[in-house]
């Protein structure tokens, strides 16, 4: 079955520190992975995409990466301010990219 | 530039009543969807178009009905408001549904309540 696992469900962080997000998925054909970040009230607004050839990629804070081998990837935020806080949602493309599962999301809270 | 824009933001419906989800985008993407998304679970697609007057079933169909009249609106409608559509609703839109390294551009999404 094809399935996008996100964990933790939920974290607090205090401000500054660094946190790693996690996500597992079970598609194939894998085309592509997004993480998405959805401020409270608001729509998912992408910060970055992993292809299959991809390890690491950075957007300012935010590092991702992904090991197509054991289908894993996670979103690394490097000292966090308190407009990291959102939801942060990993989707994957499969099937030639005309398919797409969304995981459920992490809710991150940064703390002052 | 408005991007991808979804009226209303929120809206209170009983059982049985219709009501339309209005999206519109100013991008030139042929490519338009709805979703809805539930506590605890991913985004689930409802229905999706790959240019005007082309539609077809997502995921999640049954209950709901769009069209396509043109390449900047895609409303939704519910036929029958049910308490089982409680939900938020996101609009969200591409180039083309073939451009799988593009990214889904979002509404700021509905909020509905169905009593």
């Amino acid at each position: 079955k094809n399935q996008v696992e996100q964990s933790p469900q939920s974290l607090i962080i205090l401000e500054g520190k660094n946190c790693t997000l996690q996500c597992n998925y079970t598609v194939s054909p894998f085309s592509n992975l997004r993480w998405y970040k959805q401020d409270t009230g608001r729509g998912p607004v992408s910060l970055t995409i992993m292809t299959f050839s991809e390890n690491t990629k950075s957007n300012g804070r935010y590092t991702a990466t992904l090991d197509a081998d054991t289908k894993q990837s996670s979103l690394h935020i490097t000292a966090s301010q308190l407009s990291d806080s959102a939801s942060y949602i990993c989707v994957v493309t499969y099937t030639g990219g005309f398919k797409t599962i969304f995981g459920a999301g992490t809710r991150l809270f940064v703390k002052a | 530039n408005a991007g991808v824009t979804q009226t209303p933001k929120f809206q209170v419906l009983k059982t049985g009543q219709s009501m339309t989800l209005q999206c519109a985008q100013d991008m030139n993407h042929e490519y338009m969807s709805w979703y809805r998304q539930d506590p605890g679970m991913g985004l689930r697609l409802i229905h999706y178009s790959v240019g005007a007057g082309i539609t077809d079933q997502g995921e999640v169909p049954n209950g709901y009905n769009v069209s396509r009249s043109t390449t900047e609106d895609f409303p939704l409608r519910l036929l029958s408001a049910a308490p089982s559509q409680t939900s938020v609703y996101f609009c969200a839109s591409k180039y083309r549904q073939s451009s799988y390294n593009s990214p889904l551009h979002f509404g700021n999404g509905t909020r509905l309540t169905v009593t």
